[in-house]
């Protein structure tokens, strides 16, 4: 299975400014993701980040509010721009595992608080 | 893309065995039933996968009927560690998204 490590676990933001989070896997992988955990809430999709190509965004989230980088097929970084509080999530960096069958792997995440 | 349903929260104590079910009514026969684990500010973490009839793991046994349309996962003697919030998702084989819905999961608060 696919250890990820993802940095930083957490930190508090002043509303305006922006933050960068940093994913890397422990080895290659085609396909990895970012996902936003609200307070209370279930996992919700941003990207989809794969190597050589553009980041595909889903319904709701703009490459200008989450830029996202890919430069080799084991890390990525996603950044928060422009915070507002409403931003305070877990932010999760995913990746996908064909080894013996289908599987997800999750970091640990990123908890961002945006005062 | 296949959706889940599953209860919203279950209570049980410690020792006993849970059973959480998981409805995917449009299940695609390329799709593997997975499920997941979250504890509070930390990532989900894969407990177990199966496509059909009966997979066992160190952790937990998940049972999925002929028509495959719901499965239920069972965690024997459960402990306070286990509470936590269990997520059931479809994937499907070969696919490239990682846009698998997840639902809300079930919150499973094991007493002593």
């Amino acid at each position: 299975s696919a250890v990820i490590s993802q940095k930083p676990s957490r930190d508090i933001c002043q509303r305006g400014t922006s933050l960068t989070i940093q994913c890397q896997v422990d080895s290659q992988v085609t396909m990895m993701f970012w996902y936003r955990q609200q307070p209370g809430q279930s996992l919700t999709l941003i990207a989809t980040a794969n190597q050589g190509s553009e980041a595909t965004y889903e319904s709701g989230f703009v490459i200008d509010k989450f830029p996202i980088s890919r430069p080799n097929l084991t890390f990525s970084t996603l950044t928060v721009s422009n915070m507002s509080p409403e931003d305070s999530s877990i932010y999760l960096c995913s990746v996908r595992d064909r080894g013996g069958g289908e599987k997800l792997f999750f970091g640990s995440g990123t908890q961002l608080s945006v005062l | 893309l296949a959706k889940t349903t599953q209860p919203i929260s279950m209570d049980s104590y410690e020792g006993q065995e849970v059973n959480i079910t998981c409805s995917h009514n449009n299940i695609a026969t390329n799709d593997y039933i997975t499920w997941y684990q979250q504890f509070p500010s930390q990532g989900p973490r894969f407990i177990i996968q199966g496509y059909k009839t009966k997979v066992t793991n160190e952790v937990a046994s998940l049972f999925i009927p002929a028509d495959r349309k719901s499965s239920t996962l069972s965690l024997p003697r459960v402990s306070l560690s286990d509470t936590a919030v269990y997520y059931c998702l479809v994937l499907n084989y070969g696919g490239s998204q990682g846009n698998l819905i997840f639902g809300k999961g079930t919150k499973l608060s094991v007493k002593p």
